[in-house]
């Protein structure tokens, strides 16, 4: 079974300010990972994800995030926001065998709302 | 716009009753998933289908059913509801639900059970 702890119920920012949003995960076998990130009144759309290869991932509108294996952690990272990325923003993983009974499952966190402040 | 559609887009109705909510995935997509969003669970995923079959189960109430249809469209049926049912579910879609495809959510079902 995977689980998913974001360390951050709520971020409050400046707008032009860095932020990082951490996640840590646990799983007893290998995962893909992701950020979705949701909008007021919206679904899900996504961010970035990491399936393999380089541990630095970039996403759309200037996200990035670093898969650290040894810490078990996904954080998510932009080096300047702006008022539009208020949302809330869910790290998810999903195990990474092709087959078993959890298929295709993204187990999420509890999300992280970030606020961004003129 | 995700191009996943989810009918009706609010539903109020009364403890004991039963409803059911419709997705419609994009264009070509095979694999559809249920999700609940509630503020004391949290996003919870509660199964899966892929080309008309179940694919994978999450914490499911045995009271929940849901279908996919061989026009791909799927209806997730919920009975005997209770006020704990009130939430927010999605309905997302992917190319053939592997693991490491997108997932693409459309933009809810509120309900609101009374």
């Amino acid at each position: 079974a995977q689980s998913v702890t974001q360390l951050d119920s709520q971020v409050p920012v400046f707008e032009e300010a860095p932020v990082e949003l951490r996640c840590n995960y646990s799983s007893s076998v290998s995962v893909y990972l992701f950020w979705y990130v949701q909008y007021p009144n919206q679904g899900l759309q996504l961010l970035l994800k990491y399936l393999s290869g380089s541990t630095l991932v970039k996403g759309i509108n200037g996200f990035e995030a670093e898969f650290n294996k040894s810490q078990t952690s996904f954080h998510l990272r932009k080096p300047s926001v702006h008022i539009s990325d208020t949302a809330e923003y869910f790290c998810a993983v999903s195990p990474a065998d092709a087959g078993g009974t959890s298929y295709g499952k993204l187990t999420f966190g509890q999300g992280t709302i970030l606020t961004v402040h003129p | 716009d995700s191009g996943v559609t989810q009918t009706p887009k609010h539903l109020i109705t009364a403890t004991g009753q039963r409803v059911t909510l419709r997705c419609s995935p994009r264009s070509g997509d095979l694999s559809v998933y249920w999700y609940q969003q509630s503020l004391d669970q949290g996003l919870q995923f509660l199964i899966q289908y892929y080309n008309g079959e179940e694919r994978a189960k999450g914490n499911i109430l045995e009271r929940f059913s849901a279908q996919q249809f061989p026009d791909l469209h799927s209806e997730l049926n919920l009975s005997s509801l209770e006020l704990g049912d009130s939430a927010l579910y999605f309905c997302a879609s992917s190319v053939v639900g592997l693991p490491y495809n997108e997932q693409f959510f459309g933009p809810g079902t509120r309900l609101t059970v009374l």
